[in-house]
């Protein structure tokens, strides 16, 4: 069966500093990773994704994340928050190779300070 | 943005009420899916569908079903809705088992 953990239910940064949102996963073969953003009251929207190609994932508005597999893990990192940023961010996992279903994380809340 | 029109946006209903919510889609997509939205608990998956009239359960699938009698709508049934059911349902839709693309949320509460 295939899990997903988001290590922070909040994150709170300044404005122009790093952002780090934890993940970890648990899966018996091979998974596809997803980073979802929520803005409040908007549906989601896919930031970036790892399917099997390069572990380091670019995505949009200058997020990245790193599969790594010794550590089970799918962080999600941007150089610089932005107040535009502040919104909710799930972490997803593939749950099946067949079925498509998506395997959410309980989500971590970005707060940014100006 | 893909076609997913989800329908109504904001319901209020009774308890003991039967409600339909319908997930309408453009893009011929095999994959649907019904997922509600709780604090705390992230986004669960309700029921999904594999292709027409093929349909199977989530991890949250008690009081709900569904139906798929064509490729571009899913419904979701409350039978007799409860105020534990009283959510944010999501409908997504994806062509393979990679990402997938949601609506815009149906706001529903139960008194």
């Amino acid at each position: 069966a295939q899990s997903v953990t988001q290590l922070d239910s909040h994150v709170s940064v300044s404005e122009g500093t790093p952002v780090l949102l934890r993940c970890n996963y648990s899966s018996s073969y091979s998974p596809s990773l997803f980073w979802y953003v929520q803005h409040p009251n908007k549906g989601l929207q896919l930031l970036l994704k790892y399917t099997s190609a390069a572990t380091l994932v670019k995505g949009i508005n200058g997020f990245e994340a790193e599969f790594k597999k010794s550590e089970t893990s799918f962080h999600l990192t941007k150089p610089s928050a932005h107040m535009s940023d502040a919104a909710e961010y799930f972490c997803v996992v593939s749950g099946s190779s067949n079925t498509g279903k998506l395997i959410f994380g309980q989500g971590t809340t970005l707060q940014v300070k100006p | 943005d893909a076609g997913i029109t989800q329908s109504p946006r904001h319901k209020v209903t009774e308890t003991g009420t039967p409600v339909t919510l319908r997930c309408h889609q453009t893009e011929n997509h095999r994959y649907m899916y019904w997922y509600r939205q709780d604090p705390g608990h992230g986004l669960r998956l309700i029921h999904y569908s594999y292709g027409v009239k093929d349909t199977d359960k989530g991890e949250v699938s008690d009081g709900y079903s569904v139906s798929r009698s064509k490729t571009e709508d899913f419904l979701l049934t409350l039978e007799s809705a409860t105020s534990s059911q009283t959510s944010v349902y999501f409908c997504a839709i994806s062509d393979s088992y990679t990402e997938a693309f949601f609506g815009q949320g149906t706001r529903l509460t139960v008194v």
